[in-house]
């Protein structure tokens, strides 16, 4: 069964500082990838998703997140946080030809003005 | 289109009574999932539906959860009896599956039914 680790539980960035989130799964065969985020009081929406071809995925707002098969990680990243950013990021993963998704625990980002 | 849409967005009860929460998934899509979210377990997926049909149902707590999919526009996720350790957020999620070749989808969630159970 697949199993997702987010290890960051909780972030607190200055606005313009860099972000990196990571994301560990584990699982053996092809998975696809997906980063979650959810504002407050809102529900999840998609950030990005890797499913095959460039393993850097650019999502919206500014987000991306880079696809290492060798690491089991695909890890978010955007260069300059800003206050609107805070909110919680969900990785979650699901095995190639399967529909269960399964979501890592979040992180939850705090960006100070 | 306007999402999923989920109801009530919030639901307060006694412990005891029944809770009946309702989503409506995006028009097309043939797959829908019941997550339920909580502080201390995170987002955990409930069960879900293939054009209509349960598949996967093994996340159902125990047998006073129930879902229910009479048709491709509308899901039902009963809890019978309510108690206060059902108190989360229950979101509704849909998606366009295909099986030509292999499974590539995105899940689109719906607001989310906060349940306090007293």
């Amino acid at each position: 069964a697949q199993s997702v680790s987010q290890h960051n539980h909780h972030v607190i960035l200055s606005e313009a500082a860099s972000l990196e989130l990571g994301c560990n799964y584990s699982y053996g065969g092809t998975v696809n990838l997906f980063w979650y985020v959810q504002y407050p009081g809102q529900h999840l929406q998609l950030l990005l998703k890797y499913f095959s071809g460039d393993p850097l995925v650019k999502g919206i707002k500014g987000f991306e997140a880079e696809f290492i098969k060798s690491k089991f990680s695909f890890n978010l990243r955007k260069p300059s946080v800003q206050w609107s950013d805070t909110a919680e990021y969900f990785c979650a993963v699901n095995a190639r030809g399967f529909q269960k998704l399964v979501f890592g625990t979040g992180t939850r980002l705090l960006v100070s003005p | 289109d306007a999402g999923v849409i989920q109801s009530p967005r919030h639901e307060v009860t006694e412990m005891g009574q029944e809770v009946t929460l309702r989503c409506k998934p995006i028009s097309g899509h043939n797959s829908l999932f019941w997550y339920r979210q909580t502080m201390m377990r995170g987002l955990e997926l409930l069960i879900y539906f293939n054009n209509n049909v349960p598949i996967d149902d093994s996340g159902m707590p125990e047998d006073r959860f129930s879902a229910k999919m009479p048709n491709a526009s509308f899901s039902t996720l009963k809890i019978q009896p309510s108690e206060p350790r059902d108190s989360a957020v229950y979101f509704c999620a849909s998606s366009l599956a295909s099986w030509e070749g292999e499974v590539t989808e995105t899940q689109y969630f719906g607001p989310g039914t906060r349940l306090l159970v007293l």
